[in-house]
C-alpha cells in the first residue's frame, strides 16, 4: 500500500523558473512532512520540513505548502537555478517511538541553464 | 565520523548467498535505520535501533533479512539466501534521538544474479 503518492516522476524546468512537486498522503496520523533531496551517488539529505500546524513554510528559495483537509503537501522551488538539478523525494511520519519515514517515490528534476 | 559510511558500496551475490552489509552511523547517534530503495523508488522502511535495541523489526521482508547493532555504534545487515528479488540499493540513517533529523549514507547497492 503506497500511503505516499508523489507527482510528477520527472520535471524538466529552465533555470530562472518555478519547480513544483506534489504529494498526496492517506494516514490522517501523519505529523511530520519532510522534503528530501539525493544528488546522484548519494544519500538523501534534508531540505525542509514542516508540520500540519501550519499552512506554508519557506526556506531561502524552498517552501512547502500543506492542505491538511485535502491530505496534500507541495514543494516550491523558486529561481530554480542548474545546481537543484536532483532527485526529491517527499515523505511522512507519525510520533511514536521512532520517526519512520514513508517516502513518495521520488521526482527527477532537471534545471535547464 | 563526519557521515554515516556504508561498505561495501557495491556488492554482487549468486542467488542462494548469504550477504552481510555494514553501516557506520554518525558518532554519538543513538538511532540508527535500515531502508531498502528498489530502482526508481523512494526508500522503505526495514528496522530501526536505539542505541543496541531493536524496537521495530516491522519492515523486515523476511525471516531471511536480520539486522544487528550489539555495541550500539556500528551495525550490519544480513540476508540469508538471497533471492533476485533482495536486488536493490540499502540505505542506513542514523539520527541523534528518535525524533531527530535522519542522516543518510550513500547507500550497497546490492545485485542477486
Amino acid at each position: 500500500q503506497q500511503q505516499v503518492k508523489q507527482s510528477p516522476q520527472s520535471l524538466i524546468v529552465q533555470k530562472g523558473g518555478i519547480s513544483i512537486i506534489n504529494c498526496a498522503y492517506e494516514n490522517t496520523a501523519f505529523d511530520y512532512f519532510p522534503w528530501y533531496q539525493q544528488f546522484p551517488g548519494k544519500g538523501p539529505a534534508l531540505l525542509i520540513a514542516i508540520r500540519p500546524d501550519v499552512s506554508e513554510k519557506k526556506e531561502g528559495r524552498f517552501t512547502i505548502s500543506f492542505n491538511k483537509s485535502a491530505k496534500q503537501f507541495s514543494l516550491h522551488i523558486m529561481d530554480s537555478q542548474p545546481g537543484d538539478s536532483a532527485t526529491y523525494f517527499c515523505a511522512a511520519s507519525f510520533s511514536g517511538s521512532a520517526r519512520q519515514l514513508t517516502f513518495g517515490s521520488g521526482t527527477q528534476l532537471t534545471v535547464l541553464p | 565520523g563526519a557521515g554515516v559510511s556504508q561498505s561495501p558500496r557495491y556488492k554482487v551475490t549468486k542467488r542462494g548467498q548469504d550477504v552481510t552489509l555494514r553501516c557506520d552511523p554518525i558518532s554519538s547517534h543513538a538511532t540508527l535505520y535500515w531502508y531498502q530503495q528498489a530502482l526508481g523508488q523512494g526508500p522503505e522502511f526495514l528496522t530501526y535501533f536505539n542505541y543496541e535495541a531493536q524496537p521495530d523489526k516491522s519492515g523486515l521482508p523476511s525471516d531471511r533479512f536480520s539486522a544487528e547493532r550489539p555495541e550500539g555504534s556500528i551495525s550490519t545487515l544480513t540476508i540469508q539466501r538471497t533471492e533476485q528479488r533482495d536486488s536493490a540499493m540499502y540505505r542506513c540513517a542514523s539520527s541523534q534521538l528518535v525524533v531527530s533529523e535522519q542522516y543518510f549514507g550513500p547507500g550497497t547497492r546490492l545485485t542477486v544474479t
